[in-house]
Formats: structure tokens, C-alpha cells, sequence
């Protein structure tokens, strides 16, 4: 079962404009972590932003925040005032905390081009 | 502090030889992960190790597919007898494990994979 879901191959969004990556996630366990990944052309994937399951606030990181709705199981990334260089390959990832598995299971991602 | 670093970054085979490809953690990161992407694709978890002993692996990955972390510091991974299949860009991360929390993946820029 997909445990990660990015529905949107593609996005695009005009300079200085907000942008919602989508993500849903699918875990029976109490205690995950999420994690936005960005990843440039040039390949190394970038850590963005971080939310636990119990963090009561949406996580915030200069112009990244995390909408998280912990019962619709999402958790989106906002990206403020888009800049060119944004434009990346963008990773939703879940590392679930009790099961005994550490590994983290990632999304297909979501492309985000900027327009000038 | 120097990242995570990986080699080669590039390595071009012919179908049926053998691969290596090394990966050196950031030095205090007991946990340490494979992954593999292939193009438009997001990160496939390969294996885990913490500290020496490798915690987990995929079950997509086949047995001509080995990973060791001697003395829990660099790590190899070989590909035995590659196959087309087998290109991809090959990921390697890690992380300070503390239990709960944003144990977050520190990715090195990878080593990709063209099998010929």
C-alpha cells in the first residue's frame, strides 16, 4: 500500500506567489515523523522542514510551513514568496516511530517550476 | 563536518560486472541508509545499518545486491552481475538516532549508475 501520496507531477507558480505542495500519508502508527525533501537539478536532496504527530503547531522555516490535519493524514508544504531558485523536484517522507522500522518511505514527488 | 560523501559519482558498466560504490556518513551518525531513485522517481529504500549491523533491507532487492558498514563508519555497496535494470542514482544518507523526534537524513550527492 502507497504510504506516501503526491498527486500533482508538476506545478507551477508565478515569482513572489505562495505555492501548496500536496502530500497524504498512511500510517496506522501513533508516533510518525514527515519530512519535506527538496531536490535541485543538480541531484543532493535538501531537508526542508519537519513535523512530528504530536508537535501541536504547524512547523514553520523561514518561507517553508507544514500544513499539517493530522485527521485528513496530510501535510502540506507552503512555500512563501516563491523565488527562482525554488524550482526543484519536491519529497514528502514519513518515518513511522514505534514499529520498528526506521526507514523512511518517500513520496514520487512533485516538480515546481518558478516563473520570472 | 564535512556531509555525507559518496563515491564514484558516476560509474558506466557493462551488463554482467561487478559495482562498488562507498559511502562515507557524517562522522557522529550512528544510522546509515541506502537508497536507490530512478529518473522522475522518488528515493526506494534499499538498507539501514546502525552502527555496524544492518538493521534492514528491502525486499525488492535482490541477493546479487550487498551492503556492509564495517566498524560502523563507511559503508560499501555492491551490485553483483549488474543488469540494465539495475541504473539508477544510488543514494546514501545518515542520521543521529535519538529516538523520537526530527532524526533527520543527511543525503550525499550520489553515485549514478549506467549499466550498458
Amino acid at each position: 500500500a502507497q504510504k506516501i501520496t503526491q498527486t500533482q507531477p508538476g506545478m507551477f507558480v508565478q515569482e513572489k506567489e505562495a505555492v501548496t505542495l500536496d502530500c497524504t500519508y498512511d500510517t496506522s502508527d501513533p508516533s510518525y515523523g514527515l519530512f519535506w525533501y527538496k531536490q535541485p537539478s543538480s541531484g543532493e536532496m535538501i531537508f526542508l522542514i519537519y513535523q512530528g504527530s504530536y508537535d501541536q503547531q504547524n512547523a514553520t522555516e523561514g518561507r517553508y510551513s507544514l500544513n499539517f490535519q493530522k485527521a485528513r493524514k496530510s501535510a502540506n508544504l507552503v512555500i512563501s514568496a516563491s523565488q527562482l531558485g525554488d524550482s526543484a523536484m519536491y519529497f514528502c517522507a514519513m518515518r513511522e516511530g514505534t514499529s520498528g522500522t526506521y526507514k523512511y518511505i518517500f513520496g514520487t514527488g512533485t516538480r515546481l517550476k518558478v516563473l520570472a | 563536518d564535512t556531509g555525507v560523501s559518496q563515491d564514484p559519482r558516476h560509474k558506466i558498466t557493462k551488463r554482467g560486472q561487478n559495482v562498488t560504490f562507498r559511502c562515507d556518513p557524517i562522522s557522529e551518525h550512528n544510522r546509515l541508509y541506502w537508497y536507490r531513485q530512478t529518473l522522475g522517481q522518488g528515493p526506494e529504500f534499499l538498507t539501514y545499518f546502525q552502527n555496524e549491523a544492518q538493521l534492514e533491507k528491502s525486499r525488492l532487492l535482490s541477493d546479487r545486491f550487498s551492503a556492509e558498514r564495517p566498524k560502523g563508519s563507511f559503508s560499501t555497496l555492491e551490485i553483483q552481475r549488474t543488469e540494465q535494470g539495475d541504473s539508477a542514482m544510488y543514494l546514501c544518507a545518515s542520521s543521529w538516532e535519538r529516538g523520537l523526534g526530527a532524526n533527520v537524513l543527511t543525503f550525499g550527492a550520489g553515485s549514478r549508475l549506467t549499466v550498458l
